[in-house]
């Protein structure tokens, strides 16, 4: 089982668009659907993209996913001050039998 | 309102046992799959164990089987997550989250809604 792989960090100034980058395998990303999550400092996890491309309502779309082989992507358009946290992509792996979470990325808004 | 609602922050003793809970309200609790997440101190989030509560079917990560159990009451809209044996590397937040929407299969699943968290302290 191979855990997805993020960068640890990444950053823009406001406006600017922002893409997040998550390696996984074969067993989870490259034949599962991938799910996004946002946790912003001192909070919960939300959910903010489900099935590799869908938002939640509620949800800017400013925000968007994508997935090819055995890699998603998050790209966030136009981005603002709340929009800081950590984002954590997420897969069913088929030899764990059970979900794994990339590492997460903290974004900042310089 | 939808929403889950977790137990209060605990400090135990390695060796002692513990059981924390995640109570739902708003919707069909004994309809949705709902789960635990670990979040150690300044660490990303693992997938612990997830369990319906219709009828008590539950998976566990590899990582967590045979350190915790997860169960549910159905009657009382709560899930729980116990340990018998704490250690100190337990120490951490636990996160409940339910199903957010119905899939067709359980590798589909997203976890939609999150309780508050639960802050774990075990500590000699």
């Amino acid at each position: 089982q191979s855990v997805p792989t993020q960068p640890p960090s990444a950053s823009g100034t406001p406006g600017q668009r922002v893409t997040i980058s998550c390696s996984g395998s074969s067993s989870n990303i490259g034949s599962n659907t991938v799910n996004w999550y946002q946790q912003l400092p001192g909070t919960a996890p939300k959910l903010l993209m489900y099935r590799d491309i869908y938002r939640p309502s509620g949800v800017p779309d400013r925000f968007s996913g994508s997935k090819s082989g055995t890699s998603a992507s998050l790209a966030i358009s136009g981005l603002q001050s709340e929009d800081e946290a950590d984002y954590y992509c997420s897969s069913w792996d088929d030899s764990l039998d059970g979900w794994v979470f990339g590492g997460g990325t903290k974004v900042t808004v310089l | 309102e939808v929403q889950l609602v977790q137990s209060g922050a605990e400090v135990k003793k390695p060796g002692e046992s513990l059981k924390i809970s995640c109570t739902g309200s708003g919707y069909k609790f004994s309809g949705y799959w709902i789960g635990w997440v670990r979040q150690m101190p300044g660490k990303g989030l693992e997938w612990v164990a997830i369990i319906y509560p219709d009828d008590s079917d539950n998976r566990y990560s590899p990582a967590f089987e045979g350190h915790v159990t997860i169960s549910a009451d159905k009657s009382i809209s709560t899930a729980y997550l116990e340990w018998s044996s704490l250690k100190a590397s337990d120490t951490a937040i636990y996160y409940c989250a339910r199903q957010g929407r119905t899939v067709p299969t359980l590798r589909t699943l997203d976890f939609g809604l999150w309780g508050q968290g639960t802050l774990v302290t075990v500590s000699s």
